[in-house]
């Protein structure tokens, strides 16, 4: 069975530029969460979704990200516009639910330039 | 908040034991995790334990939990190259919350 996919698994974009983020998660899994892990920390929650509701994202800064899972399923998570402290490891994780185990995919790195 | 600290070096070499710790702050917490992260890719979960438990050992991992002191560690035994990565404790403060600690990297020399 294929874990959590993200894609793109990097990206360079310039200052300012919109970027956005994807996420599969494992088949018939309902929670979804977004994590941020920058250079030498450990992964910090951005937002979690139960099905297409997002239940916490009280650290996602609204300014300038946004994310969506508009059908329970896959999920995007977008920044306009990027700034150079965007850079970073955007980590995707998904579980049953939210007492069970969460599994993670591989992140996409982001580098703004 | 929550706080979770890790030391951030550990070298070991291939056969020895490694010992990782961690401290946390949310005596609330009702899981504590080991992750794994190799080089470019994701969070692999190694091992967790329960809030109410002492010590869970699962092969060549131990995980002893000192509530009193909130202290978390890990020890690996008969350590591999394999094993070498970053290794994160993460405490869960509900709802799967995860807190994780700033990482501590392991690295074997053969």
């Amino acid at each position: 069975e294929a874990g959590v996919v993200q894609s793109p698994r990097y990206k360079i974009i310039e200052k300012k530029q919109p970027v956005a983020f994807w996420c599969n998660p494992i088949s018939g899994h309902n929670t979804l969460y977004w994590y941020l892990q920058n250079l030498g920390q450990g992964p910090e929650l951005l937002i979690r979704y139960e099905n297409e509701e997002a239940v916490d994202d009280s650290q996602l800064p609204k300014d300038r990200f946004s994310a969506e899972r508009l059908k329970g399923v896959d999920s995007t998570l977008k920044i306009q516009p990027a700034e150079l402290g965007d850079s970073a490891v955007y980590l995707c994780a998904s579980s049953s639910d939210a007492n069970t185990e969460a599994f993670f995919g591989q992140g996409t790195r982001l580098t703004v330039v | 908040g929550e706080d979770v600290e890790q030391s951030l070096f550990l070298s070991v070499r291939e056969g020895d034991s490694s010992v990782i710790n961690c401290t946390y702050t949310d005596s609330s917490s009702t899981y504590l995790y080991w992750y794994k992260q190799e080089p470019g890719a994701g969070l692999q979960l190694l091992t967790y334990i329960f809030s109410n438990m002492d010590m869970k050992q699962d092969q060549r991992l131990t995980v002893l939990l000192n509530k009193k002191d909130k202290h978390l560690s890990l020890r690996i035994a008969d350590t591999q190259t394999g094993d070498s990565a970053i290794y994160f404790c993460a405490e869960n403060y509900g709802n799967n919350r995860l807190a994780f600690g700033k990482g501590n990297q392991v690295v074997v020399i053969p």
